[in-house]
């Protein structure tokens, strides 16, 4: 079974669009994440989310927003696509409390033409 | 502004030698230390985390941390062919904290 997943793997979709990006985890984990890794392979974190606070990196545009239905999925919605936004989006989870690993899914691979 | 700092390589190294991957950070308020590799088009996967000053060595990989330096590091012994990947060190504060990545060192060795 996969421990975190996301859909789709590739994403092809025109400037100005509004697009989602699925995931789920079934460890159980309390915390959920979204990174960016951009051409250069920069890997940055977006938002953490769990049932108690959403931490956003600054940095991030208005445009994106985690939505949570339920504590095993952390969906990114994207609004007014644009070129900059082409990237690897990963998402992660993990237990907080715990120094253990962040599990990354295996990446959606976003292109905006 | 929370920085991790990395050589970006490309780092080469002969089969069955030692690798070592250096590692800086700005913000002393990380509590834990990661290791990632990530080979190319695949997502990172964790290597060694650690959160203690000293060394912690897991089969052929150590990391080492000293956090008055805010350095950490890792070496890789009886490097492999297959350890050729870019290797990201990653710091996080605590509670529900995201990781600030660096930048990866590319490491490529060589038969």
């Amino acid at each position: 079974d996969t421990a975190v997943s996301q859909t789709p793997k590739y994403l092809v979709t025109q400037m100005g669009n509004d697009k989602s990006i699925k995931c789920e985890q079934n460890l159980g984990h309390d915390t959920m994440y979204w990174y960016k890794q951009d051409s250069k392979k920069f890997l940055k974190i977006m938002f953490s989310y769990n049932n108690k606070e959403l931490i956003i990196n600054e940095t991030v545009p208005n445009r994106f927003s985690p939505k949570s239905p339920d504590k095993a999925h952390l969906n990114l919605h994207i609004n007014s696509l644009e070129l900059g936004d082409s990237a690897v989006y990963f998402c992660a989870s993990s237990q907080v409390g715990q120094v253990v690993e962040q599990y990354f899914g295996p990446g959606t691979r976003l292109t905006v033409t | 502004q929370k920085e991790v700092e990395q050589n970006s390589g490309p780092l080469s190294v002969p089969e069955g030698a030692i690798a070592s991957l250096n590692c800086t950070y700005s913000d002393r308020g990380s509590q834990s230390f990661f290791w990632y590799r990530q080979y190319s088009g695949k997502s990172p996967e964790l290597i060694m985390f650690i959160y203690s000053n000293g060394d912690k060595e897991d089969g052929r990989f150590t990391a080492q941390l000293n956090k008055a330096s805010q350095y950490v590091s890792l070496l890789i012994r009886d490097s492999q062919p297959s350890d050729s990947a870019t290797y990201l060190c990653a710091v996080r504060r605590g509670g529900a904290d995201g990781l600030t990545f660096g930048k990866g060192t590319h490491l490529i060795i060589q038969p």
